[in-house]
């Protein structure tokens, strides 16, 4: 059974640059099994899908954060990571990473990590 | 994107009532649905997916149901560790989306 587990500061700066790493074990991230997603939750409120990742590299982000955003994988460390630029206290959430069938379901999730972004 | 409307967004009930949570897509997602439970502080968990696969270990009290755009999880008889928000999640299409949630309380 894959494991996730999200790490990363838990406070950054207004307008600076947010970054999560997320460590895959019970699997390897070059399998081809998933894809390796990034998901969302501001304090008390619904879910929001980021963007994912696969081993090859190749990646699909949501639209409303493109333009911030950048999802790697680094297959050595069975590894994949996440940065958002120029974050606001709109960014201020828990973030999960998550393993996704390929057009599949979500089906492990790591315990997710809060990020709170100050002025 | 695909938007996902969940209905209703709370409700109270009692142990060993049965309850319905609805999920309504923008457009047709065919089965390509996902219900997940989540507690305070917790990560979501996959109920069921692709509609009404219930997965293992869960159970048997929910169940899925639904294709295209209107969708139905349902829990045959309330129980206290079932007090909780669900949210349904479709995986048709890029950006993947998440219903509102519908949190469950106590009566």
């Amino acid at each position: 059974q894959v494991q996730l587990q999200e790490s990363g500061p838990g406070l950054v700066k207004y307008s600076q640059t947010l970054s999560l790493t997320c460590t895959v074990s019970g699997g390897s991230i070059s399998s081809g099994d998933y894809f390796w997603s990034w998901i969302r939750q501001p304090p008390g409120k619904g879910l929001e899908w980021i963007g994912h990742i696969y081993y090859s590299g190749s990646t699909y982000y949501n639209p409303s954060l493109k333009s911030r955003l950048t999802i790697s994988v680094d297959t050595s460390k069975n590894q994949f990571s996440l940065e958002l630029s120029s974050v606001t206290a709109a960014d201020t959430a828990v973030y999960y990473c998550a393993s996704q069938v390929p057009v599949g379901v979500t089906d492990y999730w790591g315990q997710g990590s809060l990020v709170t972004v100050s002025s | 994107a695909i938007q996902l409307t969940q209905s209703p967004s709370s409700l109270s009930a009692s142990v060993g009532d049965r309850v319905t949570i609805t999920c309504r897509a923008s457009q047709g997602i065919s089965r390509a649905l996902a219900w997940y439970q989540q507690k305070p502080g917790k990560a979501p968990k996959l109920l069921i997916r692709d509609a009404s696969r219930v997965e293992s270990g869960v159970p048997s009290r929910f169940s899925g149901s639904g294709s295209g755009t209107d969708f139905t999880l349902a829990i045959s008889s309330l129980q206290p560790e079932d007090f909780a928000t669900y949210y349904c999640h479709q995986f048709n299409s890029n950006p993947l989306t998440f219903g509102g949630g519908t949190k469950v309380e106590i009566k």
